[in-house]
């Protein structure tokens, strides 16, 4: 089956520890996002990839970072720097970066700092 | 940033009811909708993008409605079901075309 898996499900940090949440999809598209969900808020852009080897800052991308070295993989590091990083993370892929293309998304990481 | 509003936040309707709900959106540089629904402990799925002023999707129950000259999208959902609970997501382009989410309608549907 085609789709998209996320690892781990739920995540727990200590302070100042960076994590990295992984994103998998076996799709065959190009672009790639990280999205994430606050209460009460919708889902707000972090970082996003249109082909492999380049990704882009969304609108709030301080304290996290990402790679693309690979077509089917996007993995997320929350760093230090991030101030306020419990959430729930969602990663999403399309067939491009048009934005009239359906988003397919994963299951999510909820991420707790302790 | 795009301002995408939905409203209402929240809506409870009885099982048979038809309900409808709103995405507002400025409608200058309009280039595509999604709409999307996110059941609860599941990943969101896109029920409909939308391109042209004056599109009509459908799908079973479920009917969208564009105006981009006036700046709204309606979701319908006919004869609600349980299985309808879910919250309902819409979503534009805003800078560098890349999707910017409204908060979201939650709807319940009690049998």
């Amino acid at each position: 089956d085609g789709g998209i898996t996320q690892s781990p499900k739920y995540l727990f940090r200590k302070e100042g520890q960076n994590v990295t949440l992984s994103c998998e999809q076996n799709l065959n598209h190009d672009a790639m996002y990280w999205y994430r969900q606050d209460p009460g808020q919708g889902l707000r852009l972090i970082y996003y990839s249109q082909i492999v080897n380049d990704f882009q800052k969304g609108d709030i991308a301080e304290g996290y970072s990402v790679s693309r070295e690979k077509k089917e993989s996007f993995p997320l590091t929350v760093t230090s720097a991030q101030k306020n990083p419990t959430a729930f993370y969602l990663c999403a892929s399309s067939t491009s970066g048009r934005s009239d293309n359906e988003q397919f998304f994963g299951p999510g990481t909820r991420l707790t700092v302790l | 940033i795009l301002n995408v509003e939905q409203s209402p936040q929240s809506l409870h309707v009885q099982e048979g009811d038809s309900t409808n709900f709103t995405c507002s959106f400025p409608s200058s540089n309009f280039y595509a909708l999604h709409w999307y629904r996110w059941e609860t402990a599941k990943s969101p799925e896109a029920l409909f993008v939308m391109t042209l002023n004056g599109d009509e999707k459908k799908k079973g129950r479920i009917s969208a409605t564009l105006n981009t000259k006036e700046g709204y999208s309606y979701l319908y959902i006919k004869g609600s079901q349980p299985e309808d609970s879910a919250t309902y997501l819409c979503a534009l382009p805003g800078s560098a075309r890349q999707l910017t989410f409204g908060s979201g309608t939650q709807l319940t549907v009690l049998p």
